[in-house]
Formats: C-alpha cells, sequence, structure tokens
C-alpha cells in the first residue's frame, strides 16, 4: 500500500493566488518524520521541512505554511501569494522511527504558477 | 558543514556500454548512502541504500549494481546499458535515523539517456 498520497499530480495557478498541496500519508509507528521537498527544474531536491509526529503545531515560514494533522494523517503544504519561482515538483515523503533508514516518498505534484 | 558531489551532471551512453556514477559526501562520517532514479514523469524510486563501507541493500531486480568502497563513496554501475536505463539518478546521504537532522539531502543528479 502507498505510505504516502499526494492525489495531486498537476496544479496550475495564476500569480499572487493561494494553493494548498495535500499529502496523505499512512503508517503504524507512533513516532515518524514527514518531510516536503522541493524540485525545481534544475531537479535537484531541496529541502523544505521536517515535522515529528508528536509536534503538530503548525508552521509558517515567510509565505510557506505546513498543516499537520494526525486526526486525518494529513500534512498539507499551502503557498500564500504565489510565485513564479514556486513552479516545481513537490514531493511530501515519510520516515517512521522504527526503520529510519528509508524514505517513502508521495509521486509529487507539479506547480505552476502562471505569471 | 555537510556536501554531497553528484557527477556527470549529464551523461548520454549507447546501449550496452557500461556505467558508472559516484556520489560523494564530505563533512559527516558513517552516512547512509542511497541512490533513487526518477524516470520519465516524476516519481522518485530507491535502488539501492548503505548504511555502511560493503553493505548494499537493493530495493528492486534491475541491471544496475551498487558499490560502497570507502565510508563516503557510493558508486552506481552498470555492465551493459539498456534504453530502460535512461532517467535522472539521484544520490542522497542521511544520519542513521532519517528522522534526526533534516532527513535527506540529495545531490544535484545526473540525467542519463541511453541511445
Amino acid at each position: 500500500a502507498q505510505k504516502v498520497t499526494q492525489a495531486q499530480t498537476e496544479i496550475s495557478v495564476v500569480e499572487k493566488e493561494d494553493v494548498t498541496l495535500d499529502c496523505v500519508y499512512e503508517t503504524r509507528d507512533t513516532t515518524y518524520y514527514l518531510f516536503w521537498y522541493k524540485q525545481p527544474p534544475s531537479g535537484e531536491l531541496v529541502f523544505l521541512i521536517r515535522r515529528n509526529s508528536f509536534d503538530e503545531q503548525n508552521e509558517i515560514s515567510g509565505r510557506y505554511s505546513w498543516n499537520f494533522q494526525k486526526s486525518t494523517s494529513s500534512f498539507n503544504f499551502t503557498i500564500t501569494a504565489s510565485q513564479v519561482v514556486d513552479s516545481a515538483v513537490y514531493f511530501c515523503a515519510l520516515s517512521e522511527a522504527y526503520t529510519g533508514n528509508q524514505f517513502y516518498f508521495g509521486t509529487g505534484t507539479s506547480l505552476t504558477v502562471i505569471p | 558543514s555537510q556536501t554531497i558531489h553528484q557527477w556527470p551532471a549529464t551523461l548520454v551512453q549507447p546501449v550496452g556500454s557500461p556505467l558508472s556514477l559516484e556520489c560523494t559526501v564530505e563533512g559527516t562520517s558513517n552516512p547512509n548512502l542511497y541512490w533513487y532514479r526518477q524516470a520519465a514523469g516524476r516519481g522518485l524510486q530507491l535502488l539501492f541504500y548503505s548504511v555502511g563501507i560493503g553493505q548494499i541493500s537493493s530495493e528492486v531486480p534491475q541491471n544496475l549494481s551498487a558499490s560502497r568502497p570507502q565510508d563516503r563513496q557510493f558508486i552506481l554501475s552498470s555492465k551493459k546499458l539498456l534504453l530502460s536505463d535512461s532517467g535522472f539518478y539521484l544520490c542522497a546521504w542521511s544520519a542513521h535515523r532519517t528522522g534526526q537532522g533534516r532527513g535527506y539531502t540529495f545531490g544535484s543528479g545526473t540525467r542519463l539517456t541511453v541511445v
């Protein structure tokens, strides 16, 4: 079974619109870690955020914010006032404390911000 | 600070030719090392991971092999490339528990085209 699901394969928004990228995960571990990575056209994956399972506090970093809800096993990512430079593929990932040597990646969401 | 180097950035190889992609990490010791492939589309497929020198785990049967001759060196190889080996190859490292620190740090990738 897919451990990380990113149901949105492609999203297009007009510049300055807000956009939310969804991520739903599945795990039996009580301790786990969730991540978001950005892959710009250059290809390199860039770390954006890590969240521990025991810390449900939402986080904001500039125009980026993350909403972690254990009750719905979701870790959604919102970009406020999107910009063309936000155009990229975004990956959500899960790491379980018990099998911590491996990441489980979602299939990615391709975001296009139209100027 | 830790850095990861991956080369070459692009490679065009004929079918049946050998392959050697190299990845090295600096600024840390005893890292976990990973090779991922991203084929057409966006999914990230884990090919190999290593928790120590000479220790290689393969996730999928394939035409490729990996070796870890030194603590911070990870090599992806093939004796005879197939057309289906084309893709974007990413090396990554992590501390021994991916929940610690920033999870994975990725190299800049190698875009391989087999012709």
